[in-house]
């Protein structure tokens, strides 16, 4: 148990659905991530929070937006998405934005994108 | 920008066997180094870091890893392996001044032979 939960745990969406991703931090962390994992290739950097602020938007399309309303939780909201987006969503949580803080995952959300 | 190569994408060892996983990176300065394993249907764990100083790193379940600046390296290493060691070991290099954004490589997917 790493403290971060995620649910869903999987997912099957059509591409006109709307749906979204929650993440929950039990760790009293202030910081906050979302990355896409796709098969063989890394994992892609999202979204960063820091104390409810977002702190990076690494070229995310649109189609993807995320919520922070606390420190514990984390959304990711999806609208018309593309079978490309079908991937394990990670989200992650971090003491602080700090260089040498440790980064604690969950277990993902299983995406398919039919 | 920095980056994170893991040449091996499959290994298989025998139970008991020594193991050892490249990492390469590609950075400027002095990087922090991590690895992380994912084992089916979990997110990542921790399993060590390296920031500075004493070159071998000790981490969780017997493995450790050395940071050799020479070779830009970061291999993973484990004297015998168990069965519940099969999974996906990913690397990642994280830069000073990051913000704790870190960049991973593509994994090793590891079998292990009983």
């Amino acid at each position: 148990e790493t403290g971060v939960t995620q649910t869903p745990r999987h997912l099957v969406m059509g591409m006109t659905n709307k749906k979204s991703l929650k993440c929950e931090q039990h760790l009293g962390h202030n910081a906050m991530y979302w990355y896409k994992q796709s098969a063989k290739k890394p994992l892609e950097l999202m979204f960063v929070y820091s104390l409810e602020e977002r702190v990076e938007n690494n070229s995310v399309p649109s189609r993807f937006s995320p919520e922070c309303p606390n420190s514990s939780h984390l959304f990711l909201h999806l609208h018309t998405l593309q079978p490309e987006d079908s991937a394990l969503y990670l989200c992650a949580s971090s003491q602080d934005m700090g260089d040498s803080y440790e980064q604690y995952f969950g277990p993902g959300t299983r995406l398919t994108v039919t | 920008a920095q980056s994170v190569t893991q040449p091996d994408i499959h290994i298989t060892v025998s139970e008991g066997a020594s193991l050892e996983l490249r990492c390469n990176y590609s950075y400027g300065a002095t990087p922090y180094l991590f690895w992380y394993v994912q084992s089916p249907g979990q997110g990542l764990q921790l399993l060590l870091k390296y920031f500075s100083g004493d070159t071998l790193v000790q981490g969780i379940k017997g493995f450790e890893a050395e940071f050799k600046r020479s070779q830009s390296s970061f291999n993973l290493r484990k004297p015998s392996v168990h069965w519940s060691d099969a999974a996906e070991y990913f690397c990642a290099v994280g830069t000073t001044g990051g913000g704790n954004k870190l960049t991973f490589g593509t994994g090793t997917q590891l079998k292990v032979e009983l």
